[in-house]
């Protein structure tokens, strides 16, 4: 029943390394969302895309990428991994904002928990 | 953009008593407002909702109330019971691009048995 799906619950990288965190949905939803989530900050967007190939910044999307080239899969890449990233990573998505009755409910991943050292 | 606060951080309430949690946020054009709850090691779940155009929706145990003159809303558990125990998140979203929301920094609700 998992729609929304992160390709690892936890990882281990390297200060400088470049990482990539997978997610995809199978609910044909057009609107993707990276957060992460920091005791006491609640949850913070990084990028969002409302379709293929776009994308848009967050409130912190800075030391961050992503790339959507189809329309289930939003990856977010740290270019150059620092040990400030270390957070939990949640993806989530939902379907495009129309008139009333339009369901605006995320639903969201897993999370992955990245541990930079 | 926006800016949603919520409090407070901890609540701690008998079992069978209520739980209210308030939120605050600054955009006007803000008009979705939906409640998530996360358990310890799980997603966050949606709850609850609220749109702009109705100032109180109930589900059960839970309700939720928006006044949008004071730009506040706020989630109430009554009979409170020891499962209602976990981090809620309270989020508003304006007309953007993507609807996307913005979190208030969390509640964590213990139910004390």
């Amino acid at each position: 029943d998992v729609k929304v799906t992160q390709s690892s619950r936890y990882l281990v990288k390297r200060t400088g390394e470049k990482v990539f965190l997978e997610c995809v949905q199978d609910m044909d939803h057009e609107n993707m969302f990276w957060y992460r989530q920091d005791p006491g900050l609640g949850l913070r967007l990084i990028y969002f895309s409302y379709d293929v190939k776009m994308k848009e910044k967050g409130d912190i999307p800075e030391g961050y990428s992503v790339s959507r080239e189809k329309k289930e899969r939003f990856s977010l890449i740290l270019e150059s991994a620092s040990t400030n990233q270390t957070s939990m990573y949640l993806c989530a998505s939902t379907q495009k904002g129309g008139g009333g009755g339009a369901n605006y409910g995320y639903t969201f991943g897993s999370g992955t928990r990245l541990t930079v050292v | 953009g926006e800016n949603v606060e919520q409090h407070p951080s901890t609540l701690s309430v008998q079992e069978g008593d209520s739980a209210v949690i308030k939120c605050t946020y600054s955009d006007s054009a803000s008009n979705y407002f939906p409640w998530y709850k996360q358990e310890l090691g799980k997603r966050p779940q949606l709850i609850i909702d609220i749109r702009s155009n109705v100032g109180e929706k109930k589900d059960q145990r839970i309700a939720v109330t928006l006044n949008k003159t004071a730009k506040h809303f706020s989630l109430h558990i009554t009979e409170t019971q020891p499962e209602d125990s976990a981090v809620y998140f309270c989020a508003a979203s304006s007309s953007g691009s993507a609807r996307q929301l913005t979190f208030g920094s969390g509640t964590q609700l213990t139910v004390l048995p």
